[in-house]
């Protein structure tokens, strides 16, 4: 366990329909990170948060957003679902952010069908 | 733009014998450097890393090298165990511009077998 908790673990929706991915990052750290893992694909960067602030954003669509609440637990959003975005969805925290920020804490991800 | 690169999907070994990944980059503002390692159904979980700075880092069994000048670092792994056996990825951070998010390559499945 790496003290980084994603929910749900796996979800099968429909074209069109809208989720909520939730991570609670391990206790201390203030910084989440959301990845997507398409298939046969490395780890693409989405957004990230620090103490409740958006730190930097990637290749994230305009159909998703995401937000950190005031308990540092992070929500993503997946809106208007198109089959491409199926995929293994990480969520990560570190204690802060830069140079001290050496290593991402990762959860065990979420799996989105889309059909 | 495929700043991290692994050229190799897929790697099989013998057990005991030595496990060498591969990992090409193109930012040359990238100066922290980590492998991670990923079972089926799990998270990447941090494997070893090291700094620009340093050429060569080594944990037990698991030694990573920088080669700064033709932007490659490698990973090795002796001696290589079936519970070895996993995805593993290069990621990369540029700190100055890019603050603590990390880069990825595409991974590379290693095979250990018994």
């Amino acid at each position: 366990d790496s003290g980084v908790t994603q929910t749900p673990k796996h979800l099968i929706t429909a074209t069109g329909q809208r989720v909520t991915l939730r991570c609670s990052p391990r206790s201390g750290d203030l910084s989440v990170y959301w990845y997507q893992q398409s298939l046969d694909q490395g780890l693409q960067f989405l957004i990230q948060y620090y103490n409740g602030e958006e730190r930097a954003k990637g290749n994230i669509l305009e159909r998703f957003s995401a937000q950190q609440f005031p308990d540092l637990h992070s929500e993503l959003n997946l809106s208007s679902l198109e089959l491409g975005d199926s995929a293994l969805y990480f969520c990560a925290s570190s204690v802060g952010i830069g140079i001290w920020a050496n290593v991402l804490t990762f959860g065990a991800g979420s799996r989105l069908t889309v059909l | 733009d495929q700043q991290v690169k692994q050229n190799s999907p897929s790697l099989s070994v013998q057990e005991g014998r030595i496990s060498i990944l591969n990992c090409d980059y193109t930012n040359s503002m990238f100066d922290y450097f980590l492998w991670y390692k990923k079972y089926p159904a799990e998270g990447p979980t941090f494997l070893i890393s090291i700094s620009s700075i340093k050429d060569k880092n080594e944990d037990g069994r698991f030694t990573v090298f920088l080669n700064k000048s033709a932007k490659h670092l490698s990973l090795h792994i002796v001696p290589s165990q079936p519970g070895d056996s996993a995805v593993y990825f290069c990621a990369a951070r540029a700190s100055e511009t890019s603050g603590s998010r990390l880069t990825f390559g595409e991974g590379t499945q290693l095979t250990v077998n018994p």
